[in-house]
């Protein structure tokens, strides 16, 4: 079965630190991926979707990136986080119509 | 990719059945509509998924229309456990597109004993 992974679970950092999450799937190949982030009490915001290695698309500009350097891990990083950058970040994957979301980091700026 | 629109909150009670309807009027040919839940903290979670008339699984029902421009996910005697956020989405299907999937604010469910 498939299963996705994300780390850490919660982390906390001061303004401009730098940022990386990491998530993994397995079970599955070659898997559409996507980085949602969700502030308090609000819905999901699409960040970051591929459809393969080193393919990225961003859906809204901020000052994140991601990274797919394998076919099943994806990475968001920051170089410098701003307190605006606290929120739940969701790691999700899909190879038809579903999507399947990790556990999420629960990410607090300072 | 279509907007959605639903209600932001609902109440209901234990054992009742509880329909959320979710209206999409410029929904497209190729367009599935899919209802995730998500519990605080927690990812959302894939309940059910339909393209048209009705379709029934172990959890919901969603029901859709003709002209597809609304649909409504049915829960049928709800639990305490069933209250949380209900997220109505639509977007193209098939494996080979991105499956970018747009979330709304979604509907929060409250289950009272």
């Amino acid at each position: 079965s498939q299963t996705i992974h994300q780390w850490p679970a919660t982390l906390v950092q001061p303004v401009g630190s730098p940022l990386s999450l990491e998530c993994t799937v397995e079970g599955t190949s070659n898997p559409n991926l996507y980085w949602y982030r969700q502030a308090a009490g609000r819905g999901l915001q699409l960040l970051f979707y591929s459809v393969g290695i080193g393919q990225i698309s961003s859906e809204v500009p901020q000052n994140l990136s991601a990274s797919r350097p394998q076919d099943r891990q994806f990475i968001l990083s920051s170089k410098k986080l701003l307190l605006s950058d606290s929120g739940f970040y969701l790691c999700a994957w899909s190879v038809s119509r579903e999507q399947y979301f990790g556990p999420g980091t629960r990410l607090t700026v300072t | 990719l279509a907007k959605t629109t639903q209600p932001i909150s609902m109440d209901s009670y234990e054992g009742q059945e509880v329909n959320i309807t979710c209206s999409h009027n410029n929904i497209a040919t190729n367009d599935y509509i899919t209802w995730y839940q998500q519990f605080p903290s927690q990812g959302p979670r894939f309940i059910i998924q339909g393209y048209k008339t009705k379709v029934t699984n172990e959890v919901a029902s969603l029901f859709i229309p003709a002209d597809r421009k609304s649909s409504t996910l049915s829960l049928p005697r709800v639990s305490l456990s069933d209250t949380a956020v209900y997220y109505c989405l639509v977007g193209p299907g098939g494996s080979s597109n991105t499956g970018k999937l747009i979330f709304g604010q979604g509907t929060t469910l409250q289950v009272k004993p």
